[in-house]
């Protein structure tokens, strides 16, 4: 259930913009998608998340498409500190099931 | 506000042993979860609520029990620890399926 699919894994250069996928070709209408990451020993932490339009906050933007059947995260400006595990999770009849996710490596 | 908070942090119980994770909230969220994580691998849903009184099975649910009496409360009991069961287990709490969630500090049980 609340199925996504993303990349393993993403490589990104400090200072640079990170767009980071995530597929959701079975999401119902009121499905929302949410985006969370795991920095290395420590809990999740909430990113952002959206229904229809594009959402933007002080961390990210989220980037939905029309069909709504995928998403991007986008980091802007890369740090170090944005090094972690990102989860893609859609609200299904089973709210907040981790996938994966993808583990973004930033270089410095 | 203190958020999510797990008690206790760290706890090391042996075969057969049984125990409560405690998780409580203060922001008046009606749902609230609990995962496991294993060593270098991802979240697994045990048991969520969607509301006081109301539990439902996640992704790994067997060796755990759960309830929910208040809003505010929602411990995972651990009747017969097995090694299996070694793993930091994280509660989290959202006003609803479609908002933010917030998580506790985590519990890093160890079964010897």
């Amino acid at each position: 259930d609340a199925k996504t699919t993303q990349p393993n894994s993403m490589e990104s250069n400090e200072e640079e913009p990170v767009h980071l996928p995530c597929n959701h070709s079975t999401i119902s209408g009121t499905d929302y998608i949410h985006w969370y990451r795991q920095l290395p020993s420590q809990g999740p932490e909430y990113v952002i998340h959206g229904l229809t339009s594009n959402v933007n906050n002080r961390m990210a933007s989220l980037a939905i498409a029309e069909d709504r059947k995928s998403s991007t995260l986008i980091l802007h400006r890369a740090t170090l500190r944005d090094a972690a595990v990102y989860y893609c999770i859609r609200s299904g009849n089973t709210p907040l099931v981790f996938g994966k996710g993808t583990r973004l490596s930033v270089i410095a | 506000n203190a958020g999510v908070t797990q008690t206790p942090k760290f706890r090391i119980l042996k075969i057969g042993q049984s125990m409560t994770l405690q998780c409580t909230q203060d922001m008046n969220h009606n749902y609230m979860y609990w995962y496991r994580q294993d060593p270098g691998m991802g979240l697994k849903l045990i048991y969520y609520s969607v509301g006081a009184g109301i539990t439902d099975k996640g992704e790994v649910p067997n060796g755990y029990n759960v309830s929910r009496s208040t809003t505010e409360d929602f411990p995972l009991r651990l009747e017969l620890a097995a090694p299996s069961q070694t793993s930091v287990y994280f509660c989290a709490s959202s006003l609803d399926r479609n908002t933010e969630a917030f998580f506790g500090q985590g519990t890093r049980l160890t079964v010897v």
